[in-house]
């Protein structure tokens, strides 16, 4: 079955330079999520797309915006880069219902490093 | 706001040992419960889940109940593999928070053979 893809795998910055993380969610799925992951610690919600509009919004830093376009991929644009930032970011993606929102499956995620 | 509590680890284990990890939540509305497990270097794979009340997850040999009266969801397993050696998520998702994860600290489980 087609998982969650995320590009690209790894990625190492220079502080104040920007980077963009890609997702492509699995088929069918219209929801979007983007959590971080700092060493050693637990996935932290920043913010998901629901049909291309925002729909929550949790910790992210002004410097971050995202998107989910018209294909229903999203990325992540992180600017002004810091040390801090480096982290595993992983996008999730499901299916909504008008009940209840589905299961989130997880991609691989994008290994971050700011140097 | 929704958090989640979960044991900490590590916990080490000899094959074939039973495993109970413990997790506690709060939430604000009626959340559905999960386990992730992330393999070293990997991402999240979702173990199981349980979406209401005395539901019973349960997955690759690993079980779960959804147990209201005591906000809990600890996860067990009778007979572990070296193969099951990985760090434990427990999570909620809470419909009237916007349907995201919130997850605990996760618990690192070694399995010794």
């Amino acid at each position: 079955a087609a998982g969650v893809i995320q590009s690209p795998r790894h990625l190492i910055k220079e502080k104040r330079e920007t980077a963009t993380l890609k997702c492509y969610p699995i088929p069918r799925h219209d929801t979007v999520y983007w959590y971080q992951q700092g060493p050693g610690q637990d996935p932290q919600f920043l913010i998901s797309f629901y049909e291309k509009m925002q729909s929550d919004k949790g910790s992210i830093p002004d410097r971050f915006s995202a998107q989910q376009f018209s294909d229903y991929h999203s990325e992540l644009n992180m600017s002004s880069l810091e040390l801090g930032d480096s982290a595993l970011y992983f996008c999730a993606s499901s299916h909504s219902t008008t009940i209840k929102q589905e299961t989130q499956y997880f991609g691989p995620g994008t290994r971050l490093l700011v140097l | 706001g929704d958090s989640v509590t979960q044991m900490e680890g590590p916990v080490t284990l000899s094959e074939e040992a039973f495993l109970t990890i413990n997790c506690t939540y709060t939430a604000t509305g009626y959340p559905s419960l999960f386990w992730y497990v992330q393999y070293p270097g990997e991402g999240l794979q979702l173990l199981l889940k349980a979406t209401k009340a005395d539901d019973k997850g349960s997955n690759k040999g690993f079980e779960a109940t959804y147990r209201k009266e005591t906000t809990s969801f600890h996860l067990e397993k009778g007979s572990v593999q070296v193969s099951d050696s990985a760090v434990y998520f427990c999570a909620l998702s809470d419909g009237a928070a916007g349907n995201k994860l919130t997850f605990g600290g996760g618990t690192r489980v070694l399995v010794k053979p």
